[in-house]
């Protein structure tokens, strides 16, 4: 079946670094992807998405290019702030099927 | 305006309890679902419905039975509730199912602890 796998975390950074989250997935088909934010006491809410193969999502400064030869959708930030600190949710929305498939999360703490 | 609402915003009750939660969009939306949070962050769907008719449904305990009276509501009903049961429960929506490149709309969740 579909699967995402996200890198762990938590990743603590300071204030200004530049952040990389890793995300992978298997899926047959053309799925979409999607980075979803969860700051502390909310549900999520997108943050990014792409719908088709080197379509690259944007919003925020966050970034994520969608590339099927290495089955990736990694995400980035130049330079994080506090106001960053969430949870990052990496998932796929598969074509011809009904069940969208999370990542498991990927805690983010940036440090003054 | 809230997009997607959920009542109670927590919920603490006795093992063996039945209780509901309740969920509703104003997105005009045609699917929406509930999903589990455990206090890992791990993110499972439980039941989807498109058009008051239910299309998802995963493996989960026949305690758990969702209601869709209209398009724009979805409740969930847990019967004889266990501790397992604790947890965060989030209701989404979407403008339609099997679209791949819809977005997801969460509620605020529901934070459940069973005594």
């Amino acid at each position: 079946g579909d699967s995402v796998t996200q890198m762990e975390g938590p990743v603590t950074l300071s204030e200004e670094a530049f952040l990389t989250i890793n995300c992978t997935y298997t899926a047959t088909g053309y799925p979409s992807l999607f980075w979803y934010v969860q700051y502390p006491g909310e549900g999520l809410q997108l943050l990014l998405k792409a719908t088709k193969a080197d379509d690259k999502g944007s919003n925020k400064g966050f970034e994520a290019t969608y590339r099927k030869e290495t089955t990736s959708f990694h995400l980035e930030k130049g330079s994080v702030q506090v106001s960053d600190s969430a949870v990052y949710f990496c998932a796929l929305n598969p074509g011809g099927s009904y069940i969208p498939t999370f990542g498991r999360g990927t805690s983010l703490i940036v440090h003054p | 305006d809230t997009a997607v609402s959920q009542t109670p915003k927590y919920l603490v009750t006795q093992m063996g309890n039945d209780k509901s939660i309740k969920c509703e969009q104003n997105l005009g939306h045609d699917t929406m679902y509930w999903y589990k949070q455990d206090s890992k962050k791990f993110l499972k769907i439980m039941f989807s419905y498109n058009n008051k008719e239910l299309i998802i449904n995963e493996t989960v305990p026949n305690r758990f039975s969702p209601k869709s009276p209209d398009k724009a509501h979805l409740n969930l009903h847990i019967n004889s509730l266990e501790l397992g049961d604790s947890a965060v429960y989030f209701c989404a929506s979407s403008q339609v199912a099997g679209d791949n490149g819809e977005t997801q709309y969460f509620g605020p969740g529901t934070r459940l602890l069973v005594l």
